[in-house]
């Protein structure tokens, strides 16, 4: 069975600070990964979808790796903002594109 | 303004009810799904459909069931025998490929009173 792990689960940062999330998961049989924000009270927003033929992938200041056969992710963020406080979540995929979700990683980024 | 919407956003419940919980898309999506997330964990699949008339239990699917009858209607209910149903249910959708983004809606918070 799938096992998610994200480490740290929670992390305090200055702004401007450039920050990685790390994520590790048990079963490297995956068809993809995605990340997810999450405020709080609220919905998961999609961030970053990396397909697992795919090395990494990029979208503004974020920054996703994968390490399929590792079983390893990292979620770079580049220059964080107070706006970037949040949980962010990993999800990586089995057959029928369902996502196993790690705990998340509970974000503070102070002004 | 296309989307996922869940309908209420929160909801209360005495024991021994079953409520419905309400996912709709827009979205001309094919698969949809049901999680629940508790405090301080990550999401657990409660049930997926990846066609109307189709669905397939998840990881948690007991004391729950789920219809799908329509494309863009996914409902979810949460019967008596669901022993703990107090949390935060959240629908998401794709297109049906296994490699598709999930797009989330924005939850319903249930709470057993």
């Amino acid at each position: 069975k799938q096992e998610v792990t994200q480490i740290p689960a929670a992390l305090s940062v200055p702004e401007g600070e450039n920050l990685v999330l790390n994520c590790s998961f048990t079963d490297s049989a995956i068809y993809n990964l995605q990340w997810f924000r999450q405020d709080p009270g609220k919905g998961l927003t999609s961030l970053l979808l990396i397909q697992s033929s795919q090395r990494e992938q990029t979208s503004g200041r974020l920054n996703a790796s994968l390490d399929k056969s590792s079983g390893r992710s990292t979620l770079y963020i580049a220059a964080s903002q107070p706006g970037d406080s949040a949980t962010y979540l990993c999800a990586p995929s089995e057959y029928g594109n369902k996502l196993v979700f790690g705990a998340g990683t509970i974000l503070r980024v102070k002004s | 303004d296309g989307g996922i919407t869940q309908s209420p956003k929160y909801l209360f419940r005495k024991e021994g009810q079953n409520v419905t919980l309400s996912c709709e898309q827009n979205l001309n999506h094919d698969a949809m799904y049901w999680y629940r997330q508790d405090p301080g964990q990550g999401l657990r699949l409660i049930y997926y459909s990846q066609i109307v008339n189709d669905f397939q239990k998840g990881d948690i699917a007991e004391g729950y069931s789920v219809s799908r009858e329509k494309k863009e209607s996914f409902p979810l209910t949460v019967t008596s025998a669901q022993k703990n149903p107090t949390a935060f249910y959240l629908c998401a959708s794709s297109l049906g490929k296994i490699t598709d983004t999930q797009y989330f809606g924005p939850g319903t918070r249930l709470t057993v009173l």
